[in-house]
């Protein structure tokens, strides 16, 4: 049972483009989370995801920012007219049953992205 | 001020020694969470834990809801322990807050 995948592990964009970054939970998991680990501070919580639905996206930034989990496929995360800013580790965990605190979650590498 | 705080931020221990890594929180939690994180960036579900103790090989977590507190022991410390380790915590509103980390260097 291969761990969660995220692809792809590094990325670099310019000022101005579109960032994809995408998301394979395990095997029987339909419960997706997205993380942001911004250079020399901790981990913070950006959106949970359920098959088709946005459960919480209280950590999302209002602009530029969007996630969705479709019926088939993996979980992305969009950022359009990425910034300087935007640097960072981006990780996904997933986990089989509903609710951030109901168990444990499966992390995936994460995808380190650079803004030149 | 963090929802979560982490003592020490950084940590340096002979191997062999026996290791503790504190947390505490200042909000109402569904449950507390211990992570590891290598160099190079992976992290691990160490522990989920909401009352009481758990014990996985050399590690054990603690936590005493009253006081808010939860810490992290390493028994018998090996340079392979060497990471960073996170604590998190969830609410009742199921936020999920992280503290920023514990790095913790052992030597041989």
């Amino acid at each position: 049972n291969a761990g969660v995948m995220q692809n792809p592990r590094h990325l670099v964009r310019r000022r101005g483009q579109e960032a994809r970054l995408r998301c394979s939970p395990m095997k029987g998991h339909s419960h997706v989370y997205w993380y942001r680990q911004l250079p020399e501070e901790g981990l913070k919580f950006m959106v949970y995801l359920q098959k088709e639905n946005i459960i919480d996206e209280s950590g999302m930034p209002k602009e530029r920012f969007s996630a969705e989990f479709p019926k088939e496929g993996p979980s992305i995360l969009r950022i359009q007219q990425v910034v300087r800013g935007d640097s960072a580790a981006y990780f996904c965990a997933s986990s089989p049953l509903p609710g951030v605190a109901a168990n444990e979650q499966f992390f995936g590498p994460g995808t380190r992205l650079t803004v030149l | 001020k963090n929802e979560v705080e982490q003592s020490p931020q950084n940590l340096t221990a002979q191997e062999g020694e026996f290791i503790t890594i504190n947390c505490s929180y200042s909000v109402g939690i569904s449950a507390l969470h211990w992570l590891q994180q290598h160099p190079g960036g992976g992290i691990v579900s160490l522990f989920m834990l909401s009352s009481g103790k758990k014990k996985h090989g050399r590690l054990i977590a603690t936590i005493n809801i009253q006081e808010k507190h939860s810490s992290l022991h390493i028994t018998a410390s090996h340079p392979r322990d060497s990471a960073v380790y996170i604590c998190a915590v969830t609410n009742t509103g199921n936020q999920f807050y992280f503290g920023t980390g514990t790095s913790l260097t052992v030597i041989p």
